[in-house]
């Protein structure tokens, strides 16, 4: 009865390659979002979906492509993978878009 | 959203009050202040949040000052498992309805000591 759930935990790949990252949350919240913390433990906010709706866009590589196919579901996408994308990514979901936001487990990518 | 200053690092003995202290002078009236803490390679969890009263929940208690320039989080018997990094944030109102994502800084290393 996980709350956040993230798929794969752990990613090793080639520079160069696509990948994708999977969150799922059961917690029947409107709103979800993808983290990025990076080596030195810094937390950031990527993007934001309500309602299916991307309501926030930080200034992202446009290599990374979230897509929600539905409000429980919040994916990332990411093309050519490059060294500096080696981070944990972080999904969260929430109850309208100012509600506390809860986290999954993360995901660690690491590019070599 | 207001900015924040926590101490890098406090340690505490098990079994004794912990109380992490946050700084948030230029906080404004409709700001909330959230706490979340990360425990070693896990997501961050929600610890609690207030406007202007001291709350109370079954992790911790968040007290915050008349004037709201600062809180404190108390976790009232500190345990080896409660060693995490812990964030105060402050965040914007939650009924304006616009996007509040939550900006985290580099928060308080606790260490519990047996």
């Amino acid at each position: 009865d996980t709350a956040v759930s993230q798929t794969p935990k752990y990613l090793v790949t080639q520079m160069g390659n696509d990948k994708s990252i999977k969150c799922e949350q059961n917690l029947g919240h409107d709103t979800m979002y993808w983290y990025k913390q990076d080596s030195k433990k810094f937390l950031k906010i990527m993007f934001s979906y309500n309602n299916k709706e991307l309501i926030i866009n930080e200034t992202v590589p446009n290599r990374f492509s979230p897509k929600s196919p539905d409000k429980a579901h919040l994916n990332l996408h990411i093309n050519s993978l490059e060294l500096g994308d080696s981070a944990v990514y972080f999904c969260a979901s929430s109850l309208g878009r100012g509600g506390t936001q809860y986290f999954g487990p993360g995901t660690r990518l690491l590019v070599l | 959203d207001a900015k924040t200053t926590q101490p890098p690092s406090m340690d505490c003995a098990e079994g004794r009050a912990a109380n992490l202290p946050c700084n948030h002078s230029t906080i404004s009236g409709n700001e909330y202040v959230y706490w979340y803490r990360q425990i070693h390679s896990q997501g961050p969890q929600y610890i609690i949040h207030g406007l202007k009263n001291n709350e109370t929940n079954e992790m911790a208690s968040l007290i915050i000052t008349e004037d709201r320039k600062s809180s404190t989080l108390i976790l009232p018997h500190a345990t080896l498992r409660d060693t995490a990094v812990y964030y105060c944030i402050v965040r914007g109102s939650i009924s304006s309805g616009s996007a509040r994502q939550l900006t985290f800084g580099s928060g308080t290393q606790l260490t519990v000591l047996p």
